[in-house]
């Protein structure tokens, strides 16, 4: 069972509020992820980050920020929250092996409702 | 493209009987091959995984075959369980940058029936 937190796990808010989705992992990891995922679809990168004060847009475009002040925590933020935004967010991390071979290890997710 | 496809998209089993799933992907170059489970509401938890030299890798009732030639991958169920019931997701990395990007398929929904 990997040591990686978030919260919360459901959410449902109006339209126009700000949010921030937290994720905390203890187990010292350098890398973390965040991903959406909708139902029946891939996991898709929105954010990494390789470690403390780095942060990368991932593949899908995304209108959340992220920071990384700290190495076992990485919230997401929306400052604005549309229906758009109603998906899941998944939050992982991973150790650097050097190997290639890295295992991302991945949070229980939040499910945000945006109405 | 970089591609991951899955299939079938969706399975049904009873009980006690074994199944196979697909994976076939594009992905070039190649680094490394993972099948995840993820639970209804859970974050996916990783099976296995095999690099472009491995062609079978084991996990108790799971096993996973790699053909780095066609670029297909299998991950076969023995004795199904209850609690086999989740999405399996083939997951292809790329050796393209340091990050080792990671490429995912939709998964597999298997429903176990008693």
């Amino acid at each position: 069972e990997a040591d990686i937190y978030q919260t919360p796990r459901y959410l449902v808010i109006g339209t126009g509020k700000k949010i921030t989705l937290e994720c905390s992992q203890t187990m010292g990891h350098d890398k973390m992820y965040w991903y959406q995922q909708d139902p029946g679809m891939e996991l898709h990168l929105i954010h990494y980050s390789y470690g403390v004060n780095s942060t990368e847009k991932g593949d899908l475009s995304s209108e959340s920020t992220v920071s990384r002040i700290r190495t076992e925590h990485f919230p997401l933020t929306l400052e604005s929250a549309r229906p758009s935004h109603t998906s899941q967010y998944l939050c992982a991390s991973s150790d650097t092996t050097g190997t290639g071979t890295d295992t991302q290890y991945f949070g229980p997710g939040t499910r945000l409702t945006v109405l | 493209k970089n591609q991951v496809e899955q299939s079938p998209q969706s399975l049904i089993i009873l009980e006690g009987k074994n199944c196979t799933l697909q994976c076939n992907y594009t992905v070039s170059p190649f680094s490394n091959l993972r099948w995840y489970k993820q639970d209804t509401g859970r974050g996916p938890v990783s099976l296995t995984i095999m690099t472009f030299s491995e062609n079978t890798k084991s996990n108790g009732r799971y096993t996973a075959t790699l053909d780095a030639d066609t670029k297909q991958s299998s991950l076969h169920i023995t004795a199904s369980q209850l609690s086999d019931s989740a999405s399996y997701i083939c997951v292809v990395s790329d050796r393209g940058s340091t990050l080792g990007r990671l490429y995912f398929g939709r998964g597999t929904q298997l429903t176990v029936w008693p």
